[in-house]
């Protein structure tokens, strides 16, 4: 296994359009986060799955950003209509669920960096 | 179980030993964490501990935890220029749907 993935690691778009990050986490952890990192600042919590069931979502995640985990393996963010304000790096992680040791721990990816011009 | 606050800046000289320190405010925080980051990068594991244990040391690594005073710190001894990172204090909470909260992370600087 090679830990949480991210692609893409950079992306720049112009304001208005349209991005989407993947994220494959590390294939038996059924739990997945996205988090948001702005300069300066620790990471944000956005939403996080239990295999494919969104459980929770930030209220930083306005309507315009979706996030999706169709087969409870890989996730995607969207963000729709980009602000400038959007950009920073968005950070996957996983973990296992329950009560092991390993669903007390977060596993991140290198993250997918958004600028937004 | 939101309020995570750490000292931005921190400067030690190659092989002194480094104290970062993190205070908390959910009292039911059941483990803290310090993550690594380097630039570029995602956030790297170095070490957690439950809530009821005091004090937790792995080679180069001690954790102490305050429960009384909710304050956390992480001490690095023999500190090496590899070491030059963000270190992100996190606590996870029952109150908080145990979700991981990050503090604003603390940059060490070693000077060679």
């Amino acid at each position: 296994d090679t830990g949480v993935s991210q692609d893409p690691r950079h992306k720049i778009t112009k304001r208005g359009q349209n991005v989407t990050f993947r994220c494959d986490p590390i294939s038996e952890h059924n739990r997945l986060y996205w988090y948001r990192q702005t300069l300066g600042q620790g990471p944000e919590f956005l939403t996080y799955f239990q295999n494919e069931a969104q459980l929770e979502k930030s209220r930083l995640l306005s309507d315009r950003f979706s996030a999706e985990r169709p087969k409870g393996s890989f996730s995607t963010l969207e963000i729709q209509r980009t602000e400038q304000g959007d950009s920073a790096m968005y950070l996957c992680a996983s973990s296992l669920d329950g009560y092991s040791s390993g669903a007390n721990v977060l596993t991140f990816g290198a993250g997918s960096r958004l600028t937004v011009l | 179980g939101e309020d995570v606050e750490q000292s931005l800046f921190l400067s030690v000289r190659e092989g002194d030993s480094s104290v970062i320190n993190c205070t908390y405010t959910d009292s039911s925080s059941t483990y803290l964490y310090w993550y690594k980051q380097e630039p570029g990068a995602g956030l790297q594991l170095l070490t957690y501990i439950f809530s009821n244990m005091d004090m937790k040391q792995d080679q180069r690594l001690t954790v102490l935890l305050n429960k009384k005073d909710k304050h956390l710190s992480l001490r690095i001894a023999d500190t090496q220029t590899g070491d030059s990172a963000i270190y992100f204090c996190a606590e996870r909470s029952p109150n908080t749907g145990n979700q991981f909260y990050f503090g604003t992370g603390t940059s060490l600087t070693v000077i060679p």
